[in-house]
């Protein structure tokens, strides 16, 4: 079984709608992480947890917002879906070990496409 | 702001030719890692450098990092078509310790 689960791996909606995207692990790992994946742009930060009561804003948070209902939960939310946001959306998880060059464990992505 | 420059971006070879794929900064890391990511996945880490001028191999791949850790290299000896994949660099730098990811370097390893 997968360690970092993704669901849904695919969407389709129409501008203005709510979705969330949903993310669980079985790593025991306390920091959680959402990235967009663009072509030509890489991997982008949009939020990020270390724990249950600490949330994080990244590098494009703008539109996005997040919940980290259990350690082995996070989720993101888009309140009013844009055609911009049409991505690939990843979350991962790492484990503070040495605190620096920690692996993130990737999930498998969910492909998003607004309409 | 890029903080991390891929080059090339794509890179299109033969089986059993040698490349080097360059991740570059004007900012030091404490860390620089390596991802690659096959179509319909995630990234999966590679390796990861953390001191000045420090070398990795893992098989046939090659890793450098930076006598000033702000730049890292990959090398491929004899590349297989099950090389082929996005190849990503990361730098890990602050207090807590956030990952800035390059833009990628989409290799194909034609057969």
């Amino acid at each position: 079984d997968a360690d970092v689960t993704q669901t849904p791996r695919n969407r389709i909606t129409k501008t203005g709608k709510r979705i969330m995207l949903e993310c669980s692990q079985t790593k025991g790992h306390d920091r959680m992480y959402w990235y967009r994946q663009d072509p030509g742009l890489g991997l982008r930060l949009i939020y990020y947890s270390f724990d249950v009561k600490d949330i994080n804003k990244g590098e494009i948070s703008d539109g996005y917002s997040v919940s980290r209902q259990a350690q082995a939960k996070f989720s993101l939310s888009l309140e009013s879906a844009i055609p911009n946001q049409t991505a690939l959306y990843f979350c991962a998880t790492s484990d503070e070990t040495s605190g620096i060059g920690d692996t993130q464990y990737f999930g498998p992505g969910t492909r998003l496409t607004v309409l | 702001t890029q903080l991390l420059e891929q080059s090339p971006q794509f890179l299109s070879i033969q089986e059993g030719e040698n490349l080097t794929v360059y991740c570059n900064s004007s900012s030091v890391f404490s860390s620089l890692q390596w991802y690659r990511q096959e179509p319909g996945e995630g990234p999966v880490l590679l390796v990861t450098v953390v001191t000045g001028g420090e070398v990795k191999k893992l098989k046939r791949l090659t890793f450098q990092f930076g006598d000033a850790r702000k730049d890292s290299s990959l090398h491929i000896t004899a590349a297989q078509p099950g090389d082929t994949g996005l190849y990503l660099c990361a730098g890990g730098r602050g207090s807590n310790y956030k990952l800035t990811f390059g833009k990628g370097t989409l290799l194909t390893v034609n057969p």
